[in-house]
């Protein structure tokens, strides 16, 4: 298993532009989360899913999209990138019991750095 | 004011040596608590989940008070390879929404 991946690795972006990140996870999990990793900030939270076709809000969700149109993938797009969205993007997955008990340990992805000039 | 503190140190200290981290979260209703650990440029991972009754794995000892509202990770005999970031991580919901501590540095030196 390749756990969960993300595309691209790092990425250089002009004010304005646009672009997605994809993170894929082959641990059939059901839950998917995009967090942003800034220093001296920790881990905040984009937004989520919490299976195939459906998204939610997190704690910084302006100025980002999400969609979640296959079970293994999330998507986070940002329509026109500003210098305040550089960061480390993190994506993460944990899977949904049968017994509907969620199994909270999340698994993270490698990250994408982004640089917004 | 931030859901979970920790003090974001650096603690350095010499191999072999015992370190205690804490942490202090504001939501009682919390009711899931991790210690992840972060290397420098990489991804979180999950050091091991926080109870109640306290548990231990190998040199990792990690505590919980609920009254207090406290949780601590204790490492003894460090190892150079201890050098990291451990983040405080605590859940309302099982899940989801975990709210992450801006994490404490550890350096073990020689």
């Amino acid at each position: 298993n390749a756990g969960v991946t993300q595309t691209p690795k790092f990425r250089v972006l002009k004010t304005g532009q646009s672009m997605t990140l994809l993170c894929a996870q082959d641990m059939n999990h059901e839950y998917m989360y995009w967090y942003r990793q800034d220093p001296g900030m920790g881990l905040r939270l984009i937004h989520y899913s919490v299976g195939e076709g459906t998204t939610a809000k997190g704690e910084v969700p302006d100025g980002y999209n999400v969609s979640r149109l296959k079970k293994q993938n999330f998507l986070l797009g940002l329509e026109s990138a500003a210098p305040s969205q550089t960061s480390v993007y993190f994506c993460a997955s944990n899977l949904r019991t049968s017994g509907g008990q969620y199994q909270e340990t999340q698994y993270f992805g490698p990250g994408t750095r982004l640089l917004v000039l | 004011r931030k859901e979970v503190e920790q003090d974001p140190g650096p603690f350095n200290v010499p191999e072999g040596a015992t370190v205690a981290f804490n942490c202090t979260y504001s939501n009682s209703a919390s009711q899931s608590f991790f210690w992840y650990r972060q290397d420098c440029r990489k991804e979180p991972k999950l050091l091991m989940s926080v109870y109640s009754s306290g548990n231990e794995d190998g040199r990792f000892t990690a505590q919980l008070n609920r009254a207090s509202q406290y949780i601590s990770l204790l490492i003894r005999d460090s190892k150079l390879s201890d050098s990291a970031t451990y983040l405080c991580v605590v859940a309302w919901y099982s899940g989801y929404a975990l709210n992450f501590g801006k994490g404490t540095s550890l350096l073990v030196t020689p």
